[in-house]
């Protein structure tokens, strides 16, 4: 069990640029969850799927974000003409059951930098 | 909706010493309570779970933490700190099989 990784691990951008971030979660786990995190402030649910379905995602998405999980493996998250604001830190995580009382394994994150 | 709130943004303790990290949520439903911890550079990692059952749940790290449905509250504590345990904690909570809400973490910072 090597834990939920992401590539890469910072990424700096110009405003307008398309970037697409990679969450390789824990082997088997159904549940792969993507949140964003400022600075001084807790992560912010973003989206999550189960196997290759999208279940919910956040009204604080904009129609710029998309993210996708072809296999039920691997997800991307893609933001379409980056903006200045979503600079952040931008988790993943994974969960091997579909139940609330599963915890929650996060990956170190991508720091994403707006210039 | 839910709502969770870490009234601390900064606990200071000295190493020996008990410590307590606080936070309160808001669900409708059952609340099922996590608290997590962030070292720099780091994900976050779990610590403990509250589901149901026994009101003081116990974790990793010697770290646990007492439920109070009448206060709605959900607070970390160890009996004695170390200094390797100065970190961001987050308490959240989830009401169901999605997301979980966080609060805004609170910085313990444990002096020698």
């Amino acid at each position: 069990d090597t834990g939920v990784s992401q590539n890469p691990r910072h990424k700096i951008t110009k405003r307008g640029q398309n970037v697409t971030f990679r969450c390789d979660p824990i082997s088997e786990h159904n549940r792969l969850y993507w949140y964003r995190q400022t600075l001084g402030q807790g992560p912010e649910f973003l989206t999550y799927f189960q196997n290759e379905a999208q279940l919910e995602k956040s009204r604080l998405l904009s129609d710029r974000f998309s993210a996708e999980r072809p296999k039920g493996s691997f997800s991307t998250l893609e933001i379409q003409r980056t903006e200045q604001g979503d600079s952040a830190m931008y988790l993943c995580a994974s969960s091997p059951g579909t139940g609330p009382r599963d915890e929650q394994y996060f990956g170190p994150g991508t720091r994403l930098t707006v210039t | 909706a839910q709502s969770v709130a870490q009234p601390e943004d900064q606990v200071n303790v000295a190493e020996g010493n008990p410590l307590t990290v606080k936070c309160t949520y808001s669900v409708s439903g059952n609340p099922y309570l996590f608290w997590y911890v962030q070292y720099p550079n780091r994900g976050l990692q779990f610590l403990l779970k509250y589901i149901t059952g026994d009101n003081l749940v116990k974790g990793s790290y010697g770290f646990e933490a007492e439920f109070n449905k009448s206060q709605t509250s959900f607070h970390l504590k160890k009996p004695s700190a170390l200094v390797s345990d100065s970190a961001l904690y987050f308490c959240a909570v989830r009401p169901n099989a999605g997301k979980s809400t966080f609060g805004d973490g609170t910085t313990l910072t444990v002096k020698p």
